[in-house]
């Protein structure tokens, strides 16, 4: 069974650094893209940006480039995301997704078809 | 960028209704049209993709149509477990999802 295993829940303060993981177990983990997803408490999903562990290779959507950093550890078949400074405006669910079955680089046509548990982020002072 | 638009933002019916929500995308996205459904508190489901094929284990009275800029996903019967929040995604040039609508109990 594909799954993703996301980290626990975090509190941080404004200007701290944080790097929150997702786990993927049951395939090839390095031929899969991973995908994260933002939820602000009561909003909707935002997609941030998503990485290709075997080209070590990742995209970023305009509102989130420069604002955080997606990355992958094959040899631990692991994903993270990561902020350098948090601000309160971070707070919020994020998801990481992948699909089971297009194993092409940044091929998106079979949707997001598994997803991890979510990590909440809550950041304040 | 490519924005998509959902319409209603908030919809109220009843267990049996048909219903439906919109999607529309800025420009062409082909078929490359994605639906999820999301309950509180959970990660969200893939019901469609490419804008109408439906995802294993998605029960066969939802549907998705369109192609190009307009996009339709259809519940024929709805059943009680089917209220909940239902976003489009485009996957034509990267991922962007659209506002989400809410499917309440009238």
């Amino acid at each position: 069974e594909v799954q993703l295993v996301q980290s626990g829940a975090e509190v941080k303060k404004p200007g701290e650094s944080l790097k929150i993981s997702c786990k993927g177990s049951g395939y090839r983990f390095t031929s899969y893209w991973i995908g994260w997803v933002r939820q602000v408490p009561g909003k909707g999903l935002e997609w941030m940006g998503t990485t290709y562990p075997d080209e070590s290779d990742t995209r970023y959507s305009p509102s989130f480039q420069g604002q955080v950093t997606i990355s992958a550890d094959k040899s631990i078949s692991t994903a993270y995301l990561q902020w350098s400074s948090l601000r309160a405006s971070d707070t919020a669910i994020y998801y990481c997704a992948t699909s089971s079955t297009s194993s092409d680089i940044f091929d998106y046509y079979y949707g997001m078809d598994v997803w991890g548990q979510g990590t909440t982020v809550t950041v304040s002072s | 960028d490519i924005q998509m638009t959902q319409s209603p933002s908030s919809l109220s019916a009843s267990v049996g209704d048909r219903v439906t929500i919109t999607c529309r995308a800025s420009q062409s996205i082909r078929f490359y049209l994605n639906w999820y459904q999301q309950k509180p508190g959970k990660a969200p489901k893939l019901l469609i993709y490419g804008a109408s094929s439906l995802h294993s284990g998605v029960p066969s009275r939802f549907s998705g149509g369109g192609s190009g800029t307009d996009f339709t996903l259809t519940i024929s019967s709805l059943q009680p477990e089917d209220f909940a929040t239902y976003y489009c995604q485009q996957s034509y040039s990267d991922l962007t999802f659209g506002q989400g609508t809410r499917l309440e109990i009238k």
